[in-house]
């Protein structure tokens, strides 16, 4: 069975940091695109980051460009998020995503973790 | 940047066909996706490369994409498919998603 565990979020105050991290197995985790997509509350789905099978080539939404940092460990099948200079628009559910390349969707999706940023 | 259109919200009756549009610039010269979620869960596509069904997704979800609009079509709706709808396809390596529409079943 696919899972897809996130965790590292939390309060934190705008300005900070904060890692999130997102467990997987039950899949061939280095062969797979990577992805995190957030929803603030109420709101609707944006992109935020990707990451290929190797790490070498990254992507970013210009919300989040300079200061989220995506990267993976294929030998812990683990993705992260280093999120940095937080504000308050950046508060949401983080879902980490696979994306199946051949046809080309958003494939397994996390239950996702919460960012609250706030004072 | 690229952006993609989507009615905030659709009601149909049980049984009946919903249509949900959206709208980007030559969207059809891409591929289109739709994800479904529905209150407290994550999203799940429902359709992918604009026509196409995963599998144990019914039969009666399809979807098009010509010219500037991708159309998701719910056939014989059921109160099961109230969700949220969001359209989503690729740009400059991006993913970029609609900003969802809400399908009322009443």
């Amino acid at each position: 069975e696919v899972q897809l565990v996130e965790s590292g979020g939390g309060l934190v105050q705008p300005g900070g940091s904060l890692r999130l991290s997102c467990a997987a197995s039950g899949f061939s985790f280095s062969t797979y695109a990577m992805h995190w997509v957030r929803q603030a509350p109420g709101r609707g789905l944006e992109y935020v980051s990707g990451i290929n099978i190797y790490g070498a080539s990254t992507y970013y939404a210009n919300s989040v460009k300079g200061r989220f940092t995506i990267s993976r460990d294929n030998s812990k099948n683990t993705l992260y998020l280093q999120m940095g200079s937080l504000r308050p628009e950046d508060m949401a559910v983080y879902y980490c995503a696979t994306y199946n390349w051949n046809d080309r969707y958003f494939e397994y999706w996390g239950q996702g973790t919460l960012v609250t940023v706030s004072s | 940047s690229y952006e993609l259109t989507q009615p905030p919200s659709v009601s149909v009756s049980p049984g009946q066909t919903a249509s949900i549009t959206c709208s980007g610039d030559k969207l059809g010269d891409k591929y289109a996706s739709w994800y479904q979620q529905k209150p407290g869960q994550s999203p799940v596509v429902v359709i992918y490369q604009d026509t196409k069904r995963p599998s144990g997704i019914p039969e009666r979800f399809s979807g098009s994409n010509s010219g500037n609009t991708a159309t998701l079509t719910i056939s014989g709706t059921q109160a099961m498919d109230e969700a949220d709808y969001y359209c989503q396809t690729w740009d400059s390596s991006t993913a970029v998603f609609g900003g969802g529409t809400k399908l009322t079943v009443l």
